[in-house]
C-alpha cells in the first residue's frame, strides 16, 4: 500500500463546476496535510494546509480532513480553465522521520471552457 | 532572495560523469528537502536537513547520491557516476517551521543523462 494515494485522473469538469479531489493516507498518526498545485513543467505551489479534522476554506478552495477515515480532500468551487493542473496531496507522518513530507502521485484536473 | 533558488536550471551530462546541484533556501528557513520527479511521476523524497541535526537520508536511492548543507544554508546534491535512470527534475524545498510546516519549492534542476 502506498503511503499517500490519489486517483491519477484525468478529472474533467466544466467551467464553473465544483472539482473534488481526493486523497487517502496510510499512516494513522499523520498530523499535517497539504495540497499543492503543479502546472506542467513547473514546480509545485502550496495551495492549502490543514491540520485538524473538518473543513478549512480559502477563497474558492476548501480542504477537508477526516483523520478517522484517513482521508483528505480538496474542493475547488467555480472551477476555471486556469485551475487545470496536477494536484498533489502531501502528508507529514508521525513516526520515524517526523518531518518527512510524502507526496501522492497527483490528480490531473482538466477544466473545460 | 525571496524564494528558493536552484542552479543550474538545466544540466546535460554524459553517463558516468559526476554532477552537483545547488539549492539556496529561503533566508531563515531551517529545514531543507531534496525531491526527485521523473517525467509524469510524483515527487520522490531524497533527503531532509533540519538545523544541525543529522540529515534524514532514507530516500537516497543509492550510495552514488550524497548531499551536504553548509552553514545551515546552501545545500549541494551530488550524484556520482550518473546513470540514465538518474534523469529527472531535482526539486529543493525549504521550510521555516520544523514540524507541520509548509514547504516552498524552487524551480528545480532538470538533469538529463545521455
Amino acid at each position: 500500500q502506498k503511503e499517500v494515494e490519489q486517483n491519477s485522473g484525468p478529472l474533467s469538469v466544466p467551467e464553473g463546476a465544483i472539482a473534488s479531489l481526493n486523497c487517502t493516507y496510510s499512516d494513522r498518526g499523520s498530523q499535517s496535510f497539504f495540497w499543492y498545485r503543479q502546472y506542467s513543467g513547473k514546480s509545485p505551489e502550496l495551495i492549502m494546509s490543514i491540520y485538524s479534522n473538518g473543513d478549512k476554506e480559502d477563497g474558492r478552495f476548501t480542504a477537508q480532513l477526516n483523520k478517522a477515515s484517513q482521508y483528505v480532500s480538496l474542493l475547488i468551487r467555480d472551477s476555471q480553465p486556469s485551475d487545470s493542473a496536477t494536484y498533489l496531496c502531501a502528508v507529514i507522518g508521525y513516526g520515524g522521520a517526523t518531518n518527512k513530507l510524502i507526496f501522492g502521485t497527483g490528480t490531473l484536473l482538466a477544466v473545460q471552457p | 532572495g525571496a524564494g528558493v533558488s536552484q542552479s543550474p536550471s538545466n544540466k546535460v551530462t554524459e553517463k558516468g560523469k559526476d554532477v552537483e546541484l545547488r539549492c539556496d533556501p529561503i533566508s531563515g528557513h531551517t529545514a531543507l528537502y531534496w525531491y526527485r520527479q521523473s517525467l509524469g511521476q510524483g515527487l520522490e523524497f531524497l533527503i531532509y536537513f533540519q538545523g544541525n541535526s543529522a540529515p534524514d537520508k532514507s530516500g537516497l536511492p543509492s550510495d552514488r547520491f550524497s548531499a551536504e548543507r553548509t552553514g545551515g544554508s546552501v545545500s549541494t546534491l551530488t550524484i556520482q557516476r550518473t546513470q540514465q535512470e538518474d534523469s529527472a527534475v531535482y526539486l529543493c524545498a525549504s521550510s521555516q517551521i520544523t514540524s507541520g510546516g509548509a514547504k516552498y519549492f524552487g524551480a528545480g534542476t532538470r538533469l538529463s543523462v545521455l
